[in-house]
């Protein structure tokens, strides 16, 4: 079966660019997050949706990352105006209900985005 | 607030050794625990997970960990390495929905 799929997988942007990096999660599943991958770092929470609603946007680094999921399925994570600072792997993640600690999150192969 | 420690930024064993990665945590709840495995250009894939049942888990590919409370220790072990073992490993603390990452234990595997 399909799993999370994200897109595009990697990403060069011009300092100052803005970038749209799409994530198809697995059907059905409620709850969706965003995480953010520094080179040598573990991920770091960016924002969590249940089905459309955007519960959590407290690791959102800055008023540039925005995201949505309007229809409570596909889901994107913008960022504005570019900075060299947001190079880093961006992951996405799925999990079949609402967010509890013991939900498996199953993670797509994340967009690596490369600010020049 | 919650937070991993792993103690060993990489850690090399040769084939069909034991494997031992290390993980701390804080929490002050009684959390969820996980341990997913990452292969360069993959996605995170999941090995096992702790939720407050038997404090021994075992997982995928022979990999076990455990839960010590008064240790606030979750390790990772394996018997006997494979060099399909190699790749980096996270440690995962969760109270809520929200996952808490360590930094990661790059594993190598010797022939």
């Amino acid at each position: 079966g399909a799993g999370v799929s994200q897109s595009p997988r990697y990403k060069v942007a011009k300092r100052g660019q803005d970038v749209a990096l799409r994530c198809d999660p697995i059907s059905g599943h409620v709850s969706l997050f965003w995480y953010q991958q520094a080179l040598g770092q573990g991920p770091e929470f960016l924002t969590y949706f249940q089905n459309e609603a955007q519960l959590d946007k407290s690791g959102l680094p800055s008023d540039r990352f925005f995201a949505e999921r309007p229809e409570g399925s596909v889901s994107t994570l913008k960022i504005q105006r570019t900075q060299q600072e947001d190079s880093a792997v961006y992951l996405c993640a799925s999990s079949w209900t609402s967010g509890h600690g013991n939900n498996e999150q199953f993670f797509g192969p994340g967009t690596r985005l490369t600010v020049l | 607030a919650q937070s991993v420690t792993q103690l060993d930024s990489h850690v090399s064993v040769s084939e069909g050794t034991p494997v031992l990665l290390r993980c701390n945590y804080s929490s002050s709840y009684s959390p969820s625990l996980f341990w997913y495995v990452q292969h360069p250009n993959k996605g995170l894939q999941l090995l096992l997970k702790y939720t407050s049942a038997a404090t021994l888990v075992k997982g995928i590919n022979g990999f076990e960990a455990e839960f010590k409370k008064s240790e606030t220790s979750f390790h990772l072990t394996k018997p006997s390495a494979h060099m399909s073992d190699a790749a980096e490993y996270f440690c995962v603390v969760s109270e809520t929905y929200k996952y808490i990452f360590g930094t990661g234990t790059r594993l190598k595997v010797l022939a």
